[in-house]
């Protein structure tokens, strides 16, 4: 079981928005601004997308966007793209000097 | 351009240990920590650790220390992870990944390898 829980699968059309979850506690998620999310193409190294909960890395779109409150981040990716179709895993810092993962998302564009 | 590239996959017996390489270039390797990452066949990715390629310091996760080690050489750019005394469930792709901060770690991973696929087999 991951240390972060992660819906298993989302889904949306070519357009519309979506909202990834991304659960922790106050050990990681809750106490610290150091939530990153990770793009995977099938049979691809991952991607970073976000960082320090809000932060976008140059040449990300900037319709991935991220948010966090309580012990609970999420990514939202806007104007779904048929690219956009991928694992999705969120990350955090911990206060054992640790970083854990999610179990990861499986976006489905319809 | 900065990438990092992995040495080839590798099929190795039970008991048997394997030494995956992560050459980096187009960036000052010695400033930025290197993580390990893994993922076993269709599932979630796993942080085992960073060395700091300047210190030769390390961070290990617990279930990987005394394990894993992790080394570097500064002269060829190019850090190690050994992993010794392989079972079947360390079938995995293992990923080497830079750091994103300068002189420390923010453990945000920005620069990926393509990952090594390591197969634990008799």
């Amino acid at each position: 079981q991951s240390p972060l829980t992660q819906p298993a699968s989302v889904s949306g059309s070519p357009g519309q928005s979506i909202t990834i979850s991304c659960t922790g506690t106050s050990s990681d998620v809750g106490g610290y601004n150091y939530v990153s999310w990770y793009q995977q193409h099938p049979g691809k190294a991952p991607k970073l997308m976000i960082y320090d909960v809000s932060n976008r890395p140059s040449g990300v779109s900037n319709r991935f966007s991220g948010s966090k409150s309580g012990n609970t981040a999420s990514l939202t990716i806007s104007g779904l793209q048929a690219e956009d179709e991928a694992d999705y895993y969120c990350s955090s810092y911990t206060s054992s000097s640790l970083k854990v993962f999610g179990g990861g998302t499986k976006l489905t564009v319809l | 351009q900065v990438q990092l590239v992995q040495s080839g996959a590798e099929v190795k017996k039970p008991g048997a240990s394997v030494k995956i390489s992560c050459k980096a270039s187009g960036y000052t390797f010695t400033g930025y920590f290197m993580h390990w990452v893994r993922q076993a066949p269709g599932q979630g990715l796993e942080w085992m650790g960073w060395i700091n390629p300047n210190t030769g310091g390390t961070n290990y996760v617990q279930k990987f220390q005394g394990w894993v080690t992790m080394t570097r050489d500064t002269s060829n750019s190019t850090a190690y992870m050994e992993l010794p005394r392989l079972r079947s469930d360390d079938t995995a792709v293992y990923y080497c990944a830079r750091d994103l901060c300068s002189g420390g770690s923010c453990f945000v991973m920005d620069i990926w390898g393509q990952g090594t696929t390591v197969t634990v087999s008799s």
